[in-house]
């Protein structure tokens, strides 16, 4: 069965405590890999599309990498603003465009 | 360039009742999907519509319907409501090809008692 699956589910940082988010799925014919920032009661804001194994893209903070079977979201150095919820989604060949999502990481960064 | 907007933002119905709600998808883009979203549950797909025609659907009851208007906007529509419909509905729009990115809007809240 097609999944997506996001770890840890909640993570809890501190200012300036770098680490990942993990986005692993179980799809053949990937087209595209998308990270999602949600805020409380907000809609999910794009933030990185990723197409192909070794690929990254950079904002600010973050950096996203694809691997065959894995995206990780790297947070370094992170501040209180990017308390959020992560979102991945998986655009795969055969599944008529539509999106599989995962139940996302809630972070939480304390000041 | 505006981005996707959805209304009304907050909603109360009763159980029984029928609602419906409306997207503005970005200029341009032809494609629109709805999600329902729920604590624990994640985004859950209702369906897409491109160029007025449902293109993709999820596994909702046929109470869920849509539909699309020659302008791209889109409307979806809830009937007999029920306590468990009590949801953040997203809407989001996208140029409708394969593998690009969804850009949603802010929601509705839809509480139903």
């Amino acid at each position: 069965e097609d999944q997506v699956t996001q770890s840890p589910e909640a993570l809890r940082l501190q200012e300036g405590e770098s680490s990942s988010l993990n986005c692993s799925y179980t799809v053949s014919g990937l087209r595209g890999l998308f990270w999602y920032r949600q805020d409380p009661g907000k809609g999910p804001e794009f933030l990185f599309t990723l197409y192909s194994a070794g690929e990254e893209k950079e904002k600010e903070r973050l950096k996203a990498t694809l691997t065959k079977k894995e995206s990780f979201l790297h947070i370094t150095a992170p501040k209180p603003e990017d308390s959020a919820t992560y979102l991945c989604a998986v655009h795969f060949a055969g599944n008529n465009r539509k999106l599989i999502w995962g139940l996302g990481t809630s972070l939480a960064v304390n000041p | 360039k505006a981005g996707v907007t959805q209304t009304p933002r907050y909603l109360i119905k009763t159980r029984g009742q029928q609602v419906t709600l409306s997207c503005s998808p970005i200029s341009g883009h032809r494609s629109v999907s709805w999600y329902q979203q729920t604590p624990g549950q994640g985004l859950q797909f209702l369906f897409e519509y491109f160029s007025e025609t449902q293109r993709n659907k999820g596994n909702f009851p046929g109470r869920f319907s849509g539909r699309q208007f020659s302008n791209s906007r889109s409307e979806m529509n809830v009937s007999t409501l029920e306590l468990g419909d009590s949801a953040l509905y997203l809407c989001a729009s996208s140029g409708g090809t394969g593998g690009d990115e969804q850009y949603f809007g802010p929601g509705t809240r839809l509480t139903v008692t």
